[in-house]
């Protein structure tokens, strides 16, 4: 069965520093994978997907499939990047999404 | 219009009652889906409707009971809940359900409480 593990619940960052959320799923066929964040009292949002491969509020991810992860970064965090993100995998044709546990980034001055 | 509309908001619920969630959306999408979101925990998929027929059910107790009218709207029907059922009950529509045309724009949720 597909899983996806975001190892740390917590992050805690400095502003301006760089930022990696960790994602790794297990799939043995082509995953489809997404990032979705939910900022305080605003509901979950899409964040990015890998088939898109864009960068959004500076955000990258991408799939490595050797490693089997698909992780978030940002070079240079901000206050309003505080939030809680999950990693999510789509497998197969149907819109069965496996989220992560998430995690919580806490950007800090 | 490109959200997706929960009423209620909040609910609270004795083990008894018969109460329904609901769920709105006019962005034209063809899936939609009911999600449950415990504390600190990611949602985890209950249904899936796909062109308004029911396409995944994802082992759900039957006192929870789906239905969709029409394409634009999404009930989950309550009847005799257990407290362990008090949960976010997040609704979600997609395009369609098919890979590629999947990203989900989630609405609000409803809180629900069950005493």
């Amino acid at each position: 069965a597909q899983r996806v593990t975001q190892p740390e619940k917590l992050l805690s960052v400095f502003k301006g520093a760089p930022v990696e959320l960790k994602c790794n799923y297990s799939y043995s066929g082509s995953p489809e994978l997404f990032w979705y964040v939910q900022y305080s009292r605003q509901r979950l949002q899409l964040l990015l997907r890998h088939i898109s491969r864009e960068s959004i509020k500076g955000f990258t991810a991408d799939l490595n499939k050797g490693e089997t992860s698909f992780h978030l970064k940002k070079p240079f965090a901000q206050e309003e990047d505080s939030a809680m993100y999950y990693c999510a995998l789509n497998t197969g044709t149907a819109s069965k999404l496996t989220f992560g546990t998430g995690t919580r980034l806490q950007v800090t001055l | 219009d490109t959200e997706v509309t929960q009423t209620p908001k909040h609910l609270v619920m004795g083990m008894t009652n018969k109460k329904s969630l609901k769920c709105e959306q006019h962005m034209g999408h063809r899936a939609m889906y009911w999600y449950k979101q415990k504390a600190k925990k990611p949602p985890e998929l209950m249904f899936v409707y796909s062109y308004e027929k029911l396409s995944i059910n994802e082992s759900v107790p039957s006192r929870f009971s789906p239905e969709c009218p029409n394409s634009s709207l999404l009930n989950l029907h309550l009847h005799a809940l257990q407290p362990e059922d008090s949960a976010l009950y997040l609704c979600a529509s997609s395009q369609d359900w098919t890979a590629g045309a999947n990203v989900l724009t989630f609405g609000a949720g409803s809180r629900l409480t069950v005493l």
